[in-house]
């Protein structure tokens, strides 16, 4: 069973450049999520999708998309990508909110130069 | 709108010490709340979570959490620390009116030999 798997675990990008960071998930879970994880920051929500074809902003959604048109895929864009855009971006998944716990993959450590 | 706010982005304790890691929440409704361990250039994993069954939560490798909704608190403790227990914590709530988990900023725990 392998869960939450995110590609590619590591990308230098230039500015300007666009790029797509992709999730997968084995579990059969509606919902999933995009974080990006900064440095004393915790983790903010970028988006969320609580299933195929419908997606959500969260706290930071600018600079980024996402669709979701299957459940198992969520991919993550950056368009133009930017030097504020250099985070760890996480990508999980729940059966559903509330009162169940959310799986995370390993991370994607992107750096815009 | 929900918060959470974690007390000390570091925390040192030595090896068979005991480890408390302070969190407190904000919110309008009962909350769901949640501790997660990230390890190094891993994604997060559940440790424990409170949801409203009982006010004290055992979680896996030693790790408990006691909801006192007096102080609005959810602190994580553990009797005796290991150097395995080395890591970052985030404490997170996810209220019952939505879909999204809020994080803490994170406490790294450093263990001392």
């Amino acid at each position: 069973n392998a869960g939450v798997t995110q590609t590619p675990k590591f990308r230098i990008l230039k500015i300007g450049q666009s790029m797509t960071l992709q999730c997968t998930q084995d579990m059969n879970h509606n919902y999933m999520y995009w974080y990006r994880q900064d440095p004393g920051m915790g983790l903010k929500l970028i988006y969320y999708s609580v299933g195929a074809g419908i997606t959500d902003k969260g706290e930071v959604p600018n600079g980024y998309n996402v669709s979701r048109s299957t459940t198992e895929d969520f991919p993550l864009r950056l368009e133009l990508a930017a030097p504020s855009q250099t985070s760890v971006y996480f990508c999980a998944s729940s059966y559903q909110e509330l009162n169940t716990e959310a799986f995370f993959g390993q991370g994607t450590r992107l750096t815009v130069v | 709108a929900q918060s959470v706010t974690q007390l000390g982005s570091h925390v040192s304790v030595s090896e068979g010490a005991l480890v408390l890691l302070r969190c407190n929440y904000s919110s309008s409704v009962p909350p769901y709340l949640f501790w997660y361990v990230q390890y190094p250039n891993q994604g997060l994993q559940l440790l424990l979570k409170y949801t409203s069954a009982a006010t004290l939560v055992k979680g896996i490798n030693g790790f408990e959490a006691e909801f006192k909704k007096s102080e609005t608190s959810f602190h994580l403790t553990k009797p005796s620390a290991h150097m395995s227990d080395a890591a970052e914590y985030f404490c997170a709530v996810s209220d019952t009116g939505g879909f999204k988990t809020i994080f803490g900023a994170g406490t790294r725990l450093f263990v001392k030999a």
